[in-house]
């Protein structure tokens, strides 16, 4: 069965410290996204990236980084992380079939 | 520019009721329209999709038809089950964004036993 990891279920990191959230995808796409989903909004795109080493922004990219240093992983960076930071945060790969959606990471900043 | 728009919820129905979820879109030419449904603690998983006017898709007792002349993707079930609680998007894509999904707000459905 195809699959698409985040790794971190739950998460709760203190006001300005680095955060790293990783997404691990095994079905050979080369289309990845980051997603926020705040209730209300639905999702928003923060980063999303065609090849290795290649990132576009989204709607929403400020107080975000992403890097894709290999085609299976793409990992969304919170460089300083805020309380307005605090959301489900969904990771997704793509091929001509369509999305396939991680289970999401629940980020708390606090 | 292209959107969504979606009932609010919660939608809440008992057991075996008829279910309506409305989708709207604004939009130029002819996207593909999506129905995407999460549920708890899990991702989005892809529910039915259509690609062209009238299509209907249909998947897990779940339809929707793609109407043009309304800007209209409704989503509907017979019968309902406790087990269809969830929150249900709906999204639009264009081949010309290679498919990148515009989304709707998301409508959370409640069946009660």
């Amino acid at each position: 069965d195809v699959k698409v990891t985040q790794s971190s279920r739950y998460l709760v990191k203190r006001t300005g410290e680095k955060v790293f959230l990783e997404c691990v995808q095994d079905m050979d796409h080369e289309n990845m996204f980051w997603y926020r989903q705040d209730p209300g909004l639905g999702l928003r795109l923060i980063y999303f990236s065609y090849d290795v080493k290649m990132k576009e922004k989204g709607d929403i990219p400020e107080g975000y980084s992403v890097s894709r240093e290999k085609k299976e992983r793409f990992s969304l960076i919170l460089e300083s992380a805020s309380t307005n930071q605090t959301s489900m945060y969904l990771c997704a790969s793509r091929n001509n079939y369509g999305y396939t959606f991680g289970s999401g990471t629940r980020l708390t900043v606090v | 520019g292209d959107s969504v728009t979606q009932m609010e919820g919660p939608v809440t129905l008992s057991e075996e009721a008829f279910l309506t979820i409305n989708c709207t879109y604004t939009a130029t030419g002819y996207p593909s329209l999506f129905w995407y449904v999460q549920y708890p603690g899990e991702g989005l998983q892809l529910l039915l999709k259509a690609t062209k006017a009238d299509d209907k898709g249909s998947n897990k007792g779940f339809e929707a038809t793609y109407r043009k002349e309304t800007t209209s993707f409704h989503l509907e079930k017979g019968s309902v089950q406790v087990s269809d609680s969830a929150v249900y998007f709906c999204a639009l894509g264009r081949m010309d964004s290679n498919y990148q999904l515009i989304w709707g707000a998301g409508t959370k459905l409640i069946i009660k036993p």
